[in-house]
């Protein structure tokens, strides 16, 4: 069965400061993974995605991961947050027909000090 | 333009009553799925619709029911609501190969 594992329920960084989320997955043929963002009472905005190729892959405000297969990791990164990255963060893997839909870490809550 | 929208954004309630949440999408794909949000945050697939087939269906209540009367819509329908089904529903699209685009959710809450 697939699993996704964000070990992290809370983190808290300054602004300005880099920042690293982490990852675990656990899936049985070749995974497409996904991070997402939702801010309080929205939905959830997709920040980047790995399919196939580069392991590192850029995303939508400043965002990259990095994909280690030998790892099974797929932490999300920011050289220097910003106070509106204050959110939640899930990673997600999947397969590549997409109808199974994707299985959801359970959130990373990043807090961010002034 | 909206890509995935769902309604309504609130939903109030009160426990045994029936209830409906539509989800339209107008992205042109090919599934549909309909995601449970509990107060934890945690997001589990309830149902995903391909080509008007129901693909999925992880063990949800048969008080729940989804239909589809076309691609571009997926409704949720829900009977004798319980306090347990409070929670945020988020109706999300996507086709083959590429990521899965959400709505913005409905917060069921059952007094």
């Amino acid at each position: 069965a697939q699993s996704v594992t964000q070990p992290d329920i809370h983190i808290t960084v300054s602004e300005g400061a880099s920042l690293e989320l982490r990852c675990n997955y656990s899936y049985g043929a070749t995974p497409y993974l996904f991070w997402y963002v939702q801010s309080p009472g929205q939905g959830l905005q997709l920040l980047l995605k790995y399919f196939s190729g580069d392991t590192l892959v850029q995303g939508i405000k400043g965002f990259e991961a990095e994909f280690k297969r030998s790892q099974s990791s797929f932490n999300l990164r920011k050289p220097s947050v910003h106070w509106s990255d204050a959110a939640e963060y899930f990673c997600a893997v999947g397969g590549r027909g997409g109808a199974d839909g994707l299985t959801f870490g359970k959130g990373t809550h990043l807090i961010i000090q002034p | 333009d909206t890509a995935v929208s769902q309604t309504p954004k609130y939903l109030v309630t009160q426990m045994g009553n029936d209830k409906s949440i539509k989800c339209e999408q107008n992205l042109g794909h090919d599934t549909m799925y309909w995601y449970k949000q509990d107060s934890k945050k945690f997001l589990k697939i309830m149902f995903s619709y391909n080509n008007k087939e129901l693909i999925i269906n992880e063990t949800v209540p048969n008080r729940f029911s989804p239909k589809s009367p076309d691609k571009a819509h997926l409704n949720l329908h829900i009977n004798s609501l319980e306090l347990g089904d409070s929670a945020v529903y988020f109706c999300a699209s996507s086709r083959t190969d590429s990521p899965l685009h959400f709505g913005n959710g409905t917060r069921l809450t059952v007094t």
